[in-house]
């Protein structure tokens, strides 16, 4: 099935450090959002974007809807231990089922 | 916690089998959405209710699954006669009126041996 480009496919920082991840497509989307998921759990969602240019903040992240409706950035500032997991970008067009990327792993060293 | 639910959370079973996963979306919620997830991948798209109504069904879903959602509240996922692909995490998620936003439940993770 269609999976949409997340980059990187992984990344290993410190402790404090920024991140920044992104996702594209080579569709058009209505709705971008951003997903967390633990091993063995269902993902979360932690932010969602409604229009082309938004940029929308929850605590330490922030995301944005790209501007050619094809591209999502998630970005997370002074990252902590808690922050490991895999990251997916998931994006609406007209229906209802979400098309998922192939999302980023992060690990946090101390 | 009032999240979505899922039963059971780990499923072995033998190839050939039939197996059954239940979920039990958030309440009120009136749109309940099934994914299959494998190693290394995103999640997709497998089938989608809006109450009782399953309005959309992927390629992936073959003559063996079979889903239902009979009063609108919790669905099942049943795949017949079980083979060593189907071997993923089954994830379902809800979704309220009038948000786009899917919640997903923990998953059932099944292993055909």
């Amino acid at each position: 099935g269609q999976q949409l480009n997340q980059s990187p496919q992984s990344m290993f920082i410190q402790e404090g450090e920024d991140v920044s991840m992104n996702c594209t497509s080579s569709s058009i989307f209505n709705t971008w959002l951003w997903y967390k998921q633990d091993p063995g759990e269902g993902p979360v969602l932690l932010i969602a974007l409604y229009k082309a240019g938004e940029l929308t903040s929850n605590g330490r992240l922030t995301a944005q809807f790209g501007i050619t409706r094809k591209d999502s950035f998630l970005n997370i500032s002074a990252s902590i231990p808690s922050d490991v997991g895999i990251y997916f970008c998931a994006g609406l067009h007209n229906t209802d089922k979400l098309i998922f990327g192939t999302g980023t792993r992060l690990q946090v060293f101390p | 916690d009032t999240g979505v639910s899922q039963d059971p959370r780990h499923k072995i079973t033998k190839r050939g089998q039939n197996v059954t996963f239940r979920c039990d979306p958030i309440s009120e919620h009136n749109r309940l959405y099934w994914y299959r997830q494998t190693l290394g991948q995103g999640p997709e798209f497998l089938t989608y209710f809006q109450n009782e109504a399953q309005l959309e069904k992927s390629r992936l879903l073959s003559d063996r699954f079979s889903a239902e959602r009979p009063k609108g509240s919790f669905s099942t996922l049943e795949i017949q006669r079980t083979e060593q692909g189907d071997s993923a995490m089954y994830l379902c998620a809800s979704s309220p009126p009038g948000l786009v936003e899917q919640f997903f439940g923990p998953g059932t993770r099944l292993t055909v041996l």
